[in-house]
């Protein structure tokens, strides 16, 4: 089964500044998809952005980007002009083409800005 | 166009009992996918139903079942509740496809299930 790993249960980022959240994940498949989902202290998770893994250009929304390193099995998740409303739980997840609509998460990323 | 919505939000159970929560999609979206979270094991998958048929079943024991009606609408049911069973059950609706849309989950609020 696929796993995926983010090493940093918590974080911090002061107002304004730039913070990126690591994610890695196990594979032997070489079509997949990658998401990042936010769960802000209301709980209703948000899609943030979404990677192709055939598409070798990084998926930019807005003030959210990621670095993705196919070779590396690296997903990270940079939020840039970070604002008091980007606080949350982080979650990085992995969408197998070969086992339908299963998708796999991380165990996820506290991010606290600092005002 | 109306999000995901789950009933109940909030639930309280004592060991032994069964629950029934359910999970209306968005429209169009043909896919219902579950998910227990809780603190320690993060969020797992339960199991995903595509026009009323299971598709994928995640590795959880029997008393956790569920089912999709010709809506598109589902419910899932735990029986003989333990205390471990006490998390945050998620449902998320989805859509194929090769649009930019397509294959993104989109979550409910969710169930807060308490089993004392």
């Amino acid at each position: 089964a696929q796993t995926v790993t983010q090493s940093q249960p918590e974080m911090s980022v002061q107002e304004a500044e730039t913070v990126t959240l690591s994610c890695t994940y196990d594979t032997s498949e070489s079509d997949y998809y990658l998401f990042w989902y936010k769960q802000p202290p209301s709980r209703q998770m948000i899609l943030v952005i979404r990677q192709e893994a055939y598409k070798q250009q990084n998926a930019t929304e807005n003030r959210f980007s990621v670095n993705f390193q196919k070779a590396a099995k690296s997903f990270s998740l940079k939020i840039s002009d970070s604002q008091l409303g980007d606080a949350a739980m982080y979650f990085c997840a992995y969408r197998s083409q070969s086992t339908g609509n299963q998708f796999y998460f991380g165990t996820g990323t506290s991010l606290t800005v600092i005002p | 166009k109306a999000g995901v919505t789950q009933t109940p939000r909030y639930l309280i159970k004592t060991r032994g009992q069964q629950v029934t929560l359910s999970c209306s999609p968005i429209s169009g979206h043909r896919s219902v996918s579950w998910y227990q979270q809780t603190p320690g094991q993060g969020l797992q998958f339960l199991f995903e139903y595509f026009s009323e048929t299971q598709r994928n079943k995640g590795n959880f024991p029997g008393r956790f079942s569920g089912r999709q009606f010709s809506n598109s609408r589902s419910e899932m049911n735990v029986s003989t509740l333990e205390l471990g069973d006490s998390a945050l059950y998620l449902c998320a609706s989805s859509y194929p496809g090769l649009t930019s849309g397509a294959n993104v989950l989109t979550f409910g609020a969710g169930s807060r299930l308490t089993v004392l």
